[in-house]
């Protein structure tokens, strides 16, 4: 298992929106549809926002979406918040009942 | 709502085993898998096992293979770690973290406090 990469920063301004990639290769991200994000703020325990590639978890905002396509999963957030700025971690199956994290995110709200 | 509660912060010298407890309340304990994830200071998650506690057999992240072993006790609630071989870069916070049924695949929505692991002489 290798941890899939995702660029260690990303940002935006309040309102507007961001992208965070995530890949993988075949046997983790392109062959599963079990790509979950979490986010965690400073000093907390990590918080599930997506799950199965596009669900959100009840109780998440419409603000989180994501995505997948081949290798690559995407978590998309809308409409900037002081409150996003965190660091967000991807995670996939990766076979033989093991998962794999991404490296993480650090998000800034300009 | 699963909750899980871990044992206390440990301090070891290197070589020496650790051994981490978790204990759920809440949900049906062994119809979900428990996870154990470290995070080293300032570093990012890393996956070191699993359990799905009414099946049984563990399953580990390939770097820990022959160091951890993972293992539940359904009628006591509780999922143990265990990591040997103790170094320097095993300093971390370990979690236990329940997911969402038996798939690990599935997300994890509960996640016990954490229990911070040194290693140090």
């Amino acid at each position: 298992q290798s941890a899939l990469t995702q660029p260690p920063s990303a940002s935006g301004s309040p309102g507007q929106s961001v992208t965070i990639s995530c890949t993988g290769t075949s046997t983790d991200v392109g062959g599963y549809d079990f790509v979950s994000w979490y986010q965690q703020h400073p000093g907390k325990a990590p918080k599930l926002i997506i799950y199965e590639v596009t669900k959100r978890p009840s109780g998440v905002s419409d603000r989180f979406s994501g995505s997948k396509s081949g290798n690559t999963a995407s978590l998309a957030v809308s409409g900037l918040q002081a409150d996003d700025e965190a660091d967000y971690y991807c995670s996939s199956y990766a076979g033989s009942n093991t998962l794999t994290f991404g490296g993480g995110t650090k998000l800034t709200v300009l | 709502q699963v909750q899980l509660v871990q044992s206390g912060a440990e301090v070891n010298k290197p070589g020496s085993s650790v051994k981490v407890s978790c204990k759920a309340s809440g949900g049906t304990f062994g119809n979900y898998a428990i996870n154990w994830v470290r995070q080293a200071p300032g570093q990012g998650l890393e996956w070191v096992g699993g359990i799905v506690p009414i099946f049984g057999s563990p399953n580990y992240g390939q770097k820990f293979q022959g160091r951890v072993t993972i293992t539940a006790d359904i009628f006591a609630k509780t999922a143990y770690m265990e990591l040997s071989s103790l170094t320097s870069e095993d300093t971390a916070l370990y979690s236990c973290a329940g997911g969402q049924g038996y798939h690990y695949g599935s997300g994890i929505p509960y996640w016990g406090q954490g229990t911070l692991v040194t290693v140090s002489s």
